[in-house]
């Protein structure tokens, strides 16, 4: 059964560069596109950008510029990173497997979430 | 705000028949498919319906979706006490970004 881990700092400072991995287990990072999420406290979800291991990336527009996604196919775990972190970046991050459809897009596994706070 | 409308709350007694709606407009929900997702606080997401209507294996056929020009909606049939979460709706817009609803907070009184 595959599983997904977030892990990460759980504080990080305004305006320095926020750091997350997800780690898949029981099934390949190879066979599937792989997407952040986030949830901000007391606000709904937002989607932050996906990734194919082949190299296939997107990002939302809001967010582009300050985020990078890779996968490293080695260890099985894919990652996100953010620069220039405000308060408003405070949120729980979900890493979650995207079906890699955009016309048929939804997202069939969760991680259970990391909360990364932006405070100095 | 979010791109996709949805009500904050909804409520039904157990046993009873409840409907969450989720608006959006030609460029996403108008365009493609509607994913929903059942949200404890605490813990993962799980995927309810995709594709508009399709179950995932293991969600009870309680739950149903539906789709009609720029609106969709989640029926939950049979209500149950742990039915009480949270509801997204989710689909792709053209402007190249996936959107999510607000979520709409569910209470089994």
């Amino acid at each position: 059964q595959m599983q997904l881990q977030e892990s990460g700092p759980g504080l990080v400072k305004p305006s320095e560069t926020l750091s997350l991995t997800c780690i898949v287990s029981g099934g390949s990072i190879s066979s599937y596109y792989w997407s952040w999420i986030r949830q901000p406290p007391g606000k709904g979800l937002e989607w932050i950008g996906y990734m194919f291991y082949s190299g296939s990336i997107n990002y939302n527009p809001s967010l582009k510029g300050r985020v990078t996604v890779s996968v490293d196919t080695s260890k099985n775990l894919f990652s996100l990173k953010m620069n220039s972190v405000t308060a408003a970046d405070t949120a729980v991050y979900y890493c979650a497997r995207d079906s890699g459809s955009r016309g048929n897009w939804y997202f069939g596994l969760w991680g259970r979430g990391t909360l990364v706070t932006v405070s100095s | 705000q979010s791109v996709l409308t949805q009500p904050p709350s909804a409520s039904g007694t157990p046993g009873q028949r409840v409907t969450i709606s989720c608006s959006g407009s030609s460029s996403n929900i108008g365009s493609n498919s509607v994913s929903w997702y059942q949200h404890l606080p605490g813990t993962a997401p799980t995927l309810l319906i995709y594709s508009n209507n399709q179950r995932p294996s293991g969600v009870p056929d309680r739950f149903s979706g539906s789709k009609s020009g720029t609106s969709a909606s989640l029926a939950i049939s049979g209500l149950q006490s742990e039915d009480e979460a949270d509801y997204y709706c989710a689909t792709w817009d053209d402007s190249l970004k996936g959107v999510f609803g607000g979520g709409t907070k569910l209470t089994v009184l």
